[in-house]
């Protein structure tokens, strides 16, 4: 069974302070990562995809991956209460093959 | 990213009576699609695989008669709920992939039976 494993939160942090989101998977198999952002009562977007070790950085965002520790993580820098969502992190083989799912951590921005 | 537009974002339906959800890619040719379904407060649920000009994949204890899936162009798949009940009362989403397996969703479809 392949799983990607995320604490549920709610995760809360002040205002303009870095939310550290993470994620481990099982699947060593796994080559692509992705984090989505969920509103409540709205359909996952798209916000960052990763597919090699190390940093990659969006804006506000880093994704962090370390394949030998099966972990991925999302920084969030100077938080924005608009940043109040549930965070999907979701791993796959690539290609078009479907992607798993975490359950998502629910961070709560605090203004 | 790939744009996935799903129609309708509401419906609200008598028991019994059936229920069609189309999934539209707008700017790319999508081959396969993904049909999930949303609890409140719970996480995605894969239901389908969508398979263009090709019987869809189920996931293990999804009924196919019941959630008949048709994925007849490579922009169009539709997901039909028939005879619903109110325990179908869920928020679907259908998916697409790009060629390095980032999913992009529709809008997605609340459905409520009454």
């Amino acid at each position: 069974q392949k799983e990607v494993e995320q604490n549920s939160g709610p995760l809360s942090v002040p205002e303009g302070a870095i939310a550290s989101l993470n994620c481990t998977y099982s699947d060593r198999g796994s080559q692509s990562f992705f984090w989505y952002r969920q509103y409540s009562g709205k359909s996952p977007e798209l916000i960052m995809s990763i597919y090699s070790n190390g940093d990659k950085e969006d804006g506000r965002f880093t994704a962090q991956l370390n394949k030998a520790s099966q972990y991925v993580s999302l920084l969030i820098r100077d938080s924005q209460p608009s940043d109040s969502a549930t965070y999907l992190c979701a791993s796959g083989p690539g290609g078009y093959q479907k992607v798993t799912f975490g359950t998502g951590t629910k961070l709560q921005v605090i203004p | 990213g790939a744009v996935v537009s799903q129609h309708p974002s509401w419906v609200i339906c008598k028991s019994g009576t059936s229920v069609k959800i189309e999934c539209r890619s707008l700017d790319f040719q999508a081959t396969t699609m993904f049909w999930y379904r949303q609890f409140p407060k719970q996480s995605l649920m894969l239901m389908a695989t969508s398979n263009e000009g090709s019987k869809a994949t189920y996931e293990q204890g999804v009924e196919k008669d019941k959630f008949l899936i048709n994925h007849a162009s490579l922009t169009l798949s539709t997901l039909t709920v028939t005879s619903a009940h109110p325990e179908d009362s869920s928020f679907y989403i259908c998916s697409a992939r790009d060629q390095e397996g980032a999913a992009f969703f529709g809008q997605g479809t609340r459905l409520t039976v009454v």
